[in-house]
């Protein structure tokens, strides 16, 4: 079964600082890999996605991702945070067997920004 | 273009009730997705349709259903209401069922009291 785990709940950084959020995954063969972003009370926007390639994918707003197989970890970063960042951030894993397209995600890591 | 378009926005049930949410795709789009998602979590997988089929089923009770209609709109059905059915449902759309290229929608928010 497919599983992601997002450690930490909830991360404070400065506005213009560098960030990142981590994310793991368990998949037994190279999954599909997922970062979306939420404000309060919306839907979700895809940030970015790994499907295979290049391990650094670039994203919309100035994010990236790198997928490291060894560590099966598939953290977010940005160089610098603007306060409009601030949201809930999500991982999530898809399967790659044909018939099985659910999207499997973690809990979630809530950014703050102070000036 | 529009996008996917989730009515109604919010809705308060009491327990024991049934209630229907909808869900209209994005022109083209032929696949269907549900989630659900409690407050402080991830959004969890219920249903996947793909061209009027059920492609996929979460790990919900048999209160939950749905269904694809010929247009390609949706609709989520939860009978017998609990109190922890209370949740943001967000349905989301692609083109095929097999790109993951979903566009979520802004989700309805449903309350049981």
């Amino acid at each position: 079964a497919q599983s992601v785990t997002q450690p930490d709940i909830h991360i404070t950084v400065s506005e213009g600082a560098s960030l990142e959020l981590r994310c793991n995954y368990s998949y037994g063969a190279t999954p599909y890999l997922f970062w979306y972003v939420q404000s309060p009370g919306q839907g979700l926007q895809l940030l970015l996605k790994y499907f295979s390639g290049d391990t650094l994918v670039q994203g919309i707003k100035g994010f990236e991702a790198e997928f490291k197989r060894s560590q099966s970890s598939f953290n977010l970063r940005k160089p610098s945070v603007h306060w409009s960042d601030a949201a809930e951030y999500f991982c999530a894993v898809g399967a790659t067997n044909f018939g099985n397209e659910k999207l499997t995600f973690g809990t979630g890591t809530r950014l703050t920004i102070i000036p | 273009d529009a996008g996917v378009t989730q009515s109604p926005t919010h809705l308060i049930k009491t327990r024991g009730q049934h209630v229907t949410l909808r869900c209209s795709p994005i022109s083209g789009h032929k696949s269907v997705s549900w989630y659900q998602q409690v407050l402080g979590q991830g959004p969890q997988f219920i249903f996947q349709y793909y061209e009027k089929e059920e492609r996929g089923r979460g790990n919900f009770p048999d209160r939950f259903s749905a269904r694809q209609f010929p247009n390609y709109s949706s609709e989520l059905n939860v009978n017998a209401l609990l109190l922890g059915d209370s949740a943001l449902y967000l349905c989301a759309s692609s083109q095929d069922s097999a790109n993951y290229g979903y566009t979520f929608g802004s989700g309805t928010r449903l309350t049981v009291v």
